[in-house]
Formats: structure tokens, C-alpha cells, sequence
């Protein structure tokens, strides 16, 4: 069935580190992939999303392609603020349908100042 | 994009009690979604609830323990049944309005 593998956290970096988040899936059509972010305390919110190969989602300075070739969705940014801490989900959904997200295992975040 | 709310935000409750939580959309969707996060887990998506017809459970889950209503195109309850430890969760709905998923703050439930 389909899948997503993340990363494995925590991952703890200080102010204005680059960061990267790594995501792969498995699908047995062409999924949308999605990252979601949950701030300590909070629900979840789509930080960003593309829906077929080549795009790139962008949102805050954060940035993944889809990549088909290899299957990923890496998550990625410049210069991580203290703000940024929080749980980043992975997740996907069969293509034309945002209804059935399956997510990845979350990786938390920590920015140190 | 959606504005959801939802009612607790958080309880502490007995063993062998029931929590009924609400959660409010501010426009009218077809389908709303109950999730369930456990302690430093990922989410896990309970059912579907469409308006106007019984919910859609997903494997694990079950009717009489998670009854949920869908009374109109903007509101859902999902009720926590005969509750346990092992309830002690973050649930959260959730609404697809336009191809992109959008949650609730989530309710907290801790089960003494």
C-alpha cells in the first residue's frame, strides 16, 4: 500500500542552520505530497504542497520538490529561526484527492538560539 | 482555506467515561475527518463523516466505540466511548474544501 518514510528525529540545530527534512513514498498512482507543520501546543498546518513531479511547494522560506525519479519530497531551509520549531509530517494523497492523507512519522524540530 | 474550531481544546477524564468533542467549520463541506494522534506518534485517520448517512470507520475502529454524528454541512461530534488509558490521544477533524486538507486545533484528551 502507500507509505511515507521520514526521517527519523529529533533533529536539533542552532539559529540560521541549513536544514533539511528527508521524505520518501511509495505509491501505486501519482500522489500529491504534502508538509505539514505542528507548532508545540497546536493542531496541524499545511506549511506546503505540489502535486506533480517537478513542482516545487514553497511557504516561510521552506521548500520541497517533488521528486519522482527517486521517489522523495525532501523538505529544506536556508536559515532555520527559533520559530521554526515544531513537528514536520510528511504525507500524501492519491492524485486528484486530498481526502485519504497517509503521513509520515513526524521528525521534531528544535532550533537553539 | 477553512477555519475550524474545536470544543475542548482539552479534558482529563475517569476510566469508563465517554467525552463527546465538537468540532465547528466555517463553511459548509461534504465531508468532515476524525483523526487520532497518540504520544509522539503520526496521525491516524479513525473515519470519514459525511452528512446525512453513518460514518465510515476505518480498520481498528469501531461505531460503538467512537460514535461520531454529522448533523449538518458545517458541524460533527466524535464521542470517545467507555474510555481507557490507552485513549489518551490528540483528535482532531479535519475538511478537504478545495484539494487541500485543513485541521482543528485538536483536543487533548488525557484518560486517568
Amino acid at each position: 500500500g502507500d507509505s511515507v518514510t521520514q526521517m527519523e528525529g529529533p533533529v536539533t540545530l542552532s539559529e540560521e542552520a541549513f536544514l533539511t527534512i528527508n521524505c520518501t513514498y511509495t505509491a501505486t498512482g501519482y500522489p500529491s505530497l504534502f508538509w505539514y507543520v505542528q507548532y508545540p501546543g497546536e493542531g496541524l498546518q499545511l506549511l506546503l504542497k505540489a502535486t506533480k513531479a517537478d513542482d516545487k511547494g514553497s511557504n516561510k522560506g521552506f521548500e520541497a520538490t517533488y521528486r519522482k525519479e527517486t521517489t522523495s519530497f525532501h523538505l529544506e531551509k536556508g536559515s532555520v529561526q527559533v520559530s521554526d520549531s515544531a513537528v514536520y509530517f510528511c504525507a500524501l494523497s492519491l492524485s486528484g484527492s486530498a481526502r485519504q492523507l497517509t503521513f509520515g512519522s513526524g521528525t521534531q524540530l528544535t532550533v537553539l538560539p | 482555506s477553512a477555519v475550524i474550531s474545536q470544543k475542548p481544546s482539552r479534558d482529563i477524564c475517569q476510566r469508563g467515561t465517554s467525552l463527546t468533542i465538537q468540532c465547528q467549520v466555517d463553511s459548509q463541506v461534504t465531508m468532515m475527518f476524525w483523526y487520532r494522534q497518540q504520544p509522539g506518534q503520526s496521525l491516524t485517520l479513525i473515519a470519514t463523516a459525511n452528512q446525512g448517512s453513518e460514518a465510515t470507520y476505518e480498520s481498528g475502529f469501531v461505531i460503538d466505540k467512537f460514535p461520531i454524528s454529522r448533523p449538518n454541512l458545517t458541524f460533527s461530534t466524535l464521542t470517545v466511548s467507555n474510555m481507557s488509558p490507552e485513549d489518551s490521544s490528540i483528535y482532531l477533524c479535519s475538511v478537504v474544501p478545495r484539494e487541500t486538507q485543513y485541521f482543528g486545533p485538536g483536543t487533548r484528551l488525557l484518560v486517568l
